[in-house]
């Protein structure tokens, strides 16, 4: 379809070791947005793309996170050394201007 | 430090009836405040925004109203459709925006 896409849909790890999570924004789509929802709260914002640059990564929980993206195409988000308290629902939303509209079904990722 | 809050878990109402949601917030440079519906296992759907010139702004069955002065803001929902059933997300901010922890909307029949 046309939406915005994730992958994987389910990641499962052991602690300690890295992962990469996808999100390839609606074509055009200028802004792009990941946010994570833990277990019973709310979406939590991490980092946002203008275009290929992030005017904020005030989000991101540690320096073991890290994101980028290729132009106005996709982008990764890479943690590192993954810990237990990185399980969560990964969003990203996707925008032709800017507050994120259009979000694709997430990542779940489960650290053991 | 919550800057969206959404102080209802849940909220039950029945089929047809009106449903209102409502949310706080307390940074008064937010300038743009959205409503966000999710159902399971999906990703939040936009619902409807405003800016904060408006205080009302509609469309079908959903109008969001702000209120600055109490920064506040509600979402109704007329007439209520078992469809709505989900968990609701308030949002606010400017390009970065918060949300809440959301509201979880149960239509009965």
């Amino acid at each position: 379809g046309a939406g915005v896409s994730q992958s994987p849909s389910n990641k499962v790890t052991e602690k300690g070791k890295d992962v990469e999570l996808r999100c390839d924004p609606i074509s055009g789509h200028t802004a792009l947005y990941w946010y994570r929802q833990r277990l019973g709260q709310g979406l939590e914002f991490l980092i946002y793309f203008q275009g290929n640059s992030a005017p904020d990564k005030s989000g991101l929980p540690s320096d073991r996170f890290s994101a980028e993206r290729t132009g106005e195409s996709v982008s990764t988000l890479t943690i590192q050394r993954t810990q237990q308290e990185d399980s969560a629902v990964y969003l990203c939303a996707s925008s032709p201007g800017s507050r994120p509209q259009h979000f694709g079904d997430g990542t779940r990722l489960s650290i053991l | 430090d919550q800057q969206v809050k959404q102080n209802s878990p849940s909220l039950s109402v029945q089929e047809g009836r009106i449903s209102i949601l409502n949310c706080d917030y307390t940074n008064s440079m937010f300038d743009y405040f959205l409503w966000y519906k999710k159902y399971p296992a999906e990703g939040p759907t936009f619902l409807i925004s405003i800016s904060s010139i408006k205080d009302k702004n509609e469309d079908g069955r959903f109008t969001v109203f702000l209120n600055k002065s109490a920064k506040h803001l509600s979402l109704h929902i007329v007439p209520s459709q078992p469809g709505d059933s989900a968990v609701y997300f308030c949002a606010a901010g400017d390009d970065k925006i918060i949300f809440g922890k959301g509201t979880r909307l149960h239509i009965l029949p």
